[in-house]
């Protein structure tokens, strides 16, 4: 089982509300990664970061931001939800060393927006 | 368009029976390629990790098989399991970015019944 973290793991709130998802990781990893799943869908990478203060956007358009303060967190914001934007949201990280890393993901949370 | 093609969508066997998932795809360059299983409601986990040069890779009743000529992988599961439900997800990395660009396919929903 890998030492990533994300809460909620459930959420459910209304249009307009600004939400956090919380993600940390206890294994020093310098990337870390979010990506957006659909039921039956492939994963979607929507934000990336390579290390502290180092943030990209992904290949998916997306109305969130990220931030990287410190090593251990990568919190995704959204700052007023829409039904759109629900989805599963899964954050992962790697050691970043070389193209074989494995990516160790989180138990993901289930956004709804009513 | 999806660069990772998976096959079947959907499949269900008996508890003790073997199958076959594919996973074919188009992205080059090419780094390596992962299987990852993924339980319901959960993140992925990575089975195994191949590189262009590698042709089979087991881990446990799983063995993933590479024709990095033909652009497709199998991932081969002996004697199922009731806890082998879940999707198994093919997962292709591009050699030619610094970030390890990964691609993923839709995933293989594996229902395994008593």
């Amino acid at each position: 089982e890998a030492d990533i973290y994300q809460t909620p793991r459930y959420l459910v709130i209304g249009t307009g509300k600004k939400i956090t998802l919380e993600c940390s990781q206890t294994m020093g990893h310098d990337k870390m990664y979010w990506y957006q799943q659909d039921p039956g869908m492939e994963l979607h990478l929507i934000h990336y970061s390579y290390g502290v203060n180092s943030t990209e956007k992904g290949d998916l358009s997306s109305e969130s931001t990220v931030s990287r303060i410190r090593t251990e967190h990568f919190p995704l914001t959204l700052e007023s939800a829409r039904p759109s934007h629900t989805s599963q949201y899964l954050c992962a990280s790697t050691p970043g060393q070389g193209g074989t890393d494995t990516q160790y993901f989180g138990p993901g949370t289930r956004l709804t927006v009513l | 368009k999806n660069q990772v093609e998976q096959s079947p969508q959907s499949l269900i066997i008996l508890e003790g029976k073997n199958c076959t998932l594919q996973c074919n795809y188009t992205v080059s360059p090419f780094s390596n390629l992962r299987w990852y299983k993924q339980d319901t409601g959960r993140g992925p986990v990575s089975l195994t990790i191949m590189t262009f040069s590698e042709n089979t890779k087991s881990n446990g009743r799983y063995t993933a098989t590479l024709d990095a000529d033909t652009k497709q992988s199998s991932l081969h599961i002996t004697a199922s399991q009731l806890s082998d439900s879940a999707s198994y997800i093919c997962v292709v990395i591009d050699r030619g970015s610094t970030l390890g660009r990964l691609y993923f396919g839709r995933g293989t929903q594996l229902t395994v019944w008593p």
